[in-house]
């Protein structure tokens, strides 16, 4: 069974960094691409990173430079360090995995961790 | 960017059949996952390729993709179907690569 388990949301100020995790389990890591994707409350989903299985990068215009995905395929982890952090960028995290290549499928998703950045 | 367009919200009766549109220009050349989500869950994958289920997922939930407009259909809907959908896509021309629609409220009456 496929399991994603988010940690290290909490709250931090405006300016302030935080890291988040993700221990993946039952399936091989190593062979996924993985995602985070947010939510703010009572609002829709937004794809916030990706990592492919090359270590290979991608982020929307609107958190690059702030934010870094990585993944430690050792320890089926991923991580998403989030420097820089503004009001904006509170919601639910969720930790999920892609499928390669450009079907963009997002198969199996954690159940997610907060973050609230103010002051 | 490229922009995926949904209906806020659908309402439908039990038993009788919901469709949820997702609009976006040639959308039938890409591939379209749909995704449900309850109140305080993490959004499951119930259509993905336009049209597959995954293991698990009903026969009732099915989908198709055409033109400008893909369709997530839900026949003889139960009151365990009240949730949030949402389309998605994959497009390398967007700043946010994987495309997420805004969301569709059904609720069953």
């Amino acid at each position: 069974e496929v399991q994603l388990v988010e940690s290290g949301g909490g709250l931090v100020q405006p300016g302030g960094s935080l890291r988040l995790s993700c221990a993946a389990s039952g399936f091989t890591f190593s062979s996924y691409d993985m995602h985070w994707v947010r939510q703010a409350t009572g609002k829709g989903l937004e794809w916030v990173s990706a990592i492919g299985t090359a270590g290979d990068t991608y982020y929307p215009g609107s958190v690059k430079g702030r934010f870094t995905i990585s993944r430690e395929n050792a320890k089926n982890s991923l991580y998403l360090q989030m420097n820089s952090l503004r009001a904006g960028d509170t919601a639910v995290y969720y930790c999920a995995r892609g499928e390669g290549g450009s079907s963009g499928l997002i198969d199996y998703w954690g159940q997610g961790t907060l973050v609230t950045v103010s002051s | 960017s490229y922009v995926l367009t949904q209906p806020p919200s659908v309402s439908v009766a039990p038993g009788k059949t919901a469709r949820i549109t997702c609009g976006g220009n040639n959308i039938g050349s890409k591939s379209v996952h749909w995704y449900q989500q309850k109140p305080g869950q993490a959004p499951v994958l119930v259509i993905y390729y336009d049209s597959d289920r995954p293991s698990g997922i009903p026969e009732r939930f099915s989908g198709s993709n055409s033109g400008n407009t893909a369709t997530l259909t839900i026949s003889r809907v139960e009151a365990g179907d009240e949730a949030d959908y949402y389309c998605q896509v994959w497009d390398s021309s967007s700043d946010h690569l994987w495309v997420f629609g805004g969301g569709t409220k059904l609720t069953v009456l």
